[in-house]
C-alpha cells in the first residue's frame, strides 16, 4: 500500500512562516501535489512537483527530494485566511492520487 | 456550469436503503474519481474511471458501485447503506492525457449520514 505521512496539526502567528513536511513511500512516483482545504469546502490545488527542487508561487513554495521521499510546503507571511488543512498527495501512476491525512494549520493573531 | 457539480449537498439515509450520489463535470476531462473523507483518515479513493466506459476499484470500494456511461457523469451508488458509510463524499476529475501532471479538480462534496 501507500504510506504518506504529514503532521496532524500546526499553529503559527499571523505574518510568520510555517513549513509542513510530507514523507512518502509509494509503489510508484509520478509527481507530488499539495492541496488546500478550508473547513466544509472542497480541496483546491496549490502546487505540483515532479523534479527535485523548489517551486515558488507567491507566498507559497513547495520542495521535493525524490531520493528521500520528502516534500515540504512553505507558507510565508501567514494570513488569517491561510487557516485550513493542507493535503499532500502523490501520483503513483495510472492517473490516481494517494493522499496523506492532511495537516490542519491554525493562524493566530 | 463551471467545473464539477454534485448532488445532493447533504442527505440523511436509513440503513439498508439504496442511494445514488450524482457527479457531473463540464470540463471534458477523461478521468473521474470518487473519494470519501473521514476525520483523521484523509481522502480515500473509492472508485475511479480513466475514460468513459471503464471503471476501476480504489482503496475502499466495498459497498459502492459506479458507472461511466459518458464523459460528463460519474454516479456513485450505495446498494444497501450502512452506518460506516457516513462520510463526506467528493467527486473529482482530471485531464489525464498520459503525462505525470494530473491535477484533480474537486466538486463541493456530499455530506451523507446513514442512521
Amino acid at each position: 500500500g501507500q504510506n504518506i505521512d504529514q503532521p496532524t496539526e500546526m499553529t503559527a502567528t499571523e505574518g510568520a512562516i510555517v513549513q509542513i513536511n510530507c514523507t512518502y513511500q509509494t509503489s510508484g512516483f509520478n509527481g507530488l501535489f499539495w492541496y488546500q482545504q478550508h473547513a466544509g469546502e472542497a480541496p483546491t490545488f496549490l502546487s505540483y512537483n515532479v523534479l527535485d527542487g523548489l517551486e515558488e508561487k507567491g507566498r507559497f513554495s513547495s520542495f521535493l527530494s525524490r531520493s528521500k521521499g520528502y516534500s515540504y510546503l512553505l507558507l510565508k507571511e501567514l494570513q488569517m485566511k491561510d487557516s485550513a488543512s493542507y493535503l499532500c498527495a502523490v501520483n503513483d501512476g495510472d492517473y490516481k492520487l494517494s493522499f496523506g491525512a492532511g495537516t490542519t494549520v491554525t493562524v493566530r493573531a | 456550469i463551471a467545473g464539477i457539480t454534485q448532488a445532493p449537498t447533504s442527505q440523511i439515509l436509513a440503513a439498508g436503503r439504496r442511494m445514488t450520489l450524482r457527479c457531473t463535470q463540464d470540463m471534458r476531462h477523461n478521468a473521474m474519481y470518487w473519494y470519501r473523507q473521514d476525520l483523521g483518515l484523509g481522502l480515500r479513493l473509492i472508485h475511479y474511471s480513466n475514460t468513459a466506459g471503464t471503471t476501476g476499484k480504489g482503496e475502499v470500494p466495498d459497498g459502492y458501485s459506479v458507472s461511466r456511461a459518458n464523459t460528463d457523469d460519474f454516479p456513485l451508488t450505495l446498494a444497501s447503506a450502512v452506518p460506516s458509510q457516513t462520510s463526506v463524499y467528493f467527486c473529482a476529475s482530471s485531464d489525464s492525457s498520459g503525462s505525470s501532471y494530473n491535477e484533480q479538480f474537486f466538486g463541493p462534496g456530499t455530506r451523507l449520514t446513514v442512521l
